[in-house]
């Protein structure tokens, strides 16, 4: 199964660029991975999703090598609101029934 | 768009009450919904796969008996906790995947329900 390994906590200044890398060697062919937000008593959010190469949307890029046994989520210029716990999450499906394993998540803190 | 609603938010009751908690895909059918379960300070645990018209798949040492999944419809799966007890005290949070297929549909989630047995 395509087990996950993150940075268990990272901080960082307001206006700073920060990047967390998660560590998935098992990755599947046809996984794709997915960054997740999660604050205090809420459900994780979708942040970006990618295969393979960049991936870049409003929030934030995602950085993918070609042997995709890690990826780089890159979030631009964070605030304060910022502060979260953030999962990368690679699906794996094991005959016929998905298998989510999340990891332990990185908890970003966001300092004035 | 991709917005789940879960009901309800919060949950306290006592030893021995079944809760009923619902997962809603609001604008998009999901054919496979998930369940996990968290606790404080930890990551989330995967407890069941919730297939539409289908039987659940329980993750090891998830007791099916004790939670019950229901996916009747492509926009709603239930999880009835069973006679809960003081341990199954936790953050339960669903969520749902758009479409059927492959592993390209990212998985949106709800805002949890906590539950609190007394």
């Amino acid at each position: 199964l395509a087990k996950t390994t993150q940075p268990i906590s990272m901080d960082s200044y307001e206006g700073q660029e920060v990047n967390i890398t998660c560590s998935h060697n098992n990755i599947a062919t046809n996984d794709y991975i997915t960054w997740y937000q999660q604050f205090p008593s809420q459900g994780p959010r979708f942040i970006i999703q990618g295969y393979k190469t960049k991936v870049t949307n409003e929030v934030a890029s995602l950085f993918i090598p070609a042997d995709r046994k890690s990826s780089t989520l890159s979030l631009p210029r964070v605030s304060l609101s910022d502060t979260a716990v953030y999962y990368c999450l690679v699906g794996d499906r094991v005959s016929g029934t998905y298998k989510y394993i999340f990891g332990t998540g990185t908890r970003l803190k966001v300092l004035a | 768009g991709a917005v789940v609603s879960q009901h309800p938010s919060r949950v306290i009751c006592k030893s021995g009450t079944s809760v009923k908690i619902e997962c809603r895909s609001l604008d998009f059918q999901a054919t496979t919904m998930f369940w996990y379960r968290q606790f404080p300070k930890q990551s989330l645990m995967l407890m069941a796969t919730s297939n539409e018209g289908s039987k659940a798949t329980y993750e090891q040492g998830v007791e099916k008996d004790k939670f019950l999944i229901n996916h009747a419809s492509l926009t709603l799966s239930t999880l009835t906790v069973t006679s809960a007890h003081p341990e199954d005290s936790s953050f339960y949070i669903c969520s749902a995947r758009p479409g059927q297929g492959g592993s390209n549909q990212p998985q949106h989630f709800g805002d949890g329900t906590r539950l609190s047995i007394l």
